[in-house]
């Protein structure tokens, strides 16, 4: 059973530019969150989506950032028209029960350059 | 948001146990505690949770006080390998896992 996997795993783009950060969940894994990462910083929870369903965006930038969860398919994270200071290292995590008595499962990371 | 306190930094040497504290003051009754850590250049990696009483698996043990306010991640015997940044949360329901900056744990050899 594959883990929790991101692509692509790094990602340069330039200012003005768009950013799509693609995250399959574990088998069987309906529960999914996207985290960001700044150099040298501790992980920020930005959005929980349930299938097809954002649980909890409290953490998404009000603007440029939007994320997806379809039925069929990987959970999309989107971020348009990026800045230099978008560039991080973005995490997926995805959990089979979505409930804190439960582990979640990280991939590996993208890490976006913007240049 | 779960408001968590861990050392900055810590050190150990190789073979001998590590303890990694974690104050957590303002734990409801139905928070579970949780521990990842996340090795360089790595995604978070799950290390074990608990909600009221000690819990072990093959990788740590999970020292949690009575009043919950605090616990306490036990490595055994570190290795080279354990060299990572140790991250203490908690939540119950469906809220997401927060996690504070943790505390980067250096391994001797």
């Amino acid at each position: 059973n594959a883990g929790v996997m991101q692509n692509p795993r790094h990602l340069v783009r330039r200012r003005g530019q768009e950013a799509r950060l693609r995250c399959s969940p574990m088998k069987g894994h309906s529960h999914v969150y996207w985290y960001r990462q700044l150099p040298e910083e501790g992980l920020k929870f930005m959005v929980y989506l349930q299938k097809e369903n954002i649980i909890d965006e409290s953490g998404m930038p009000k603007e440029r950032f939007s994320a997806e969860f379809p039925k069929e398919g990987p959970s999309i994270l989107r971020i348009q028209q990026v800045v230099r200071g978008d560039s991080a290292a973005y995490f997926c995590a995805s959990s089979l029960m979505g409930r804190m008595n439960t582990e979640a499962f990280f991939g590996q990371g993208t890490r976006l350059t913007v240049v | 948001d779960a408001k968590t306190t861990q050392p900055n930094s810590m050190e150990s040497n190789e073979e001998e146990p590590v303890h990694l504290p974690c104050n957590h003051s303002t734990i409801s009754g139905t928070d579970y505690i949780h521990w990842y850590r996340q090795l360089p250049s790595q995604g978070p990696e799950y290390v074990i949770h608990g909600l009221t009483s000690n819990v072990n698996n093959r990788m740590a043990s999970l020292a949690i006080a009575e009043d919950r306010k605090s616990s306490t991640l036990i490595l055994h015997r570190a290795t080279l390998r354990d060299a990572a940044v140790y991250y203490c949360t908690y939540g119950s329901g469906n809220t997401p896992l927060v996690f504070g900056k943790g505390t980067r744990l250096s391994v001797i050899a």
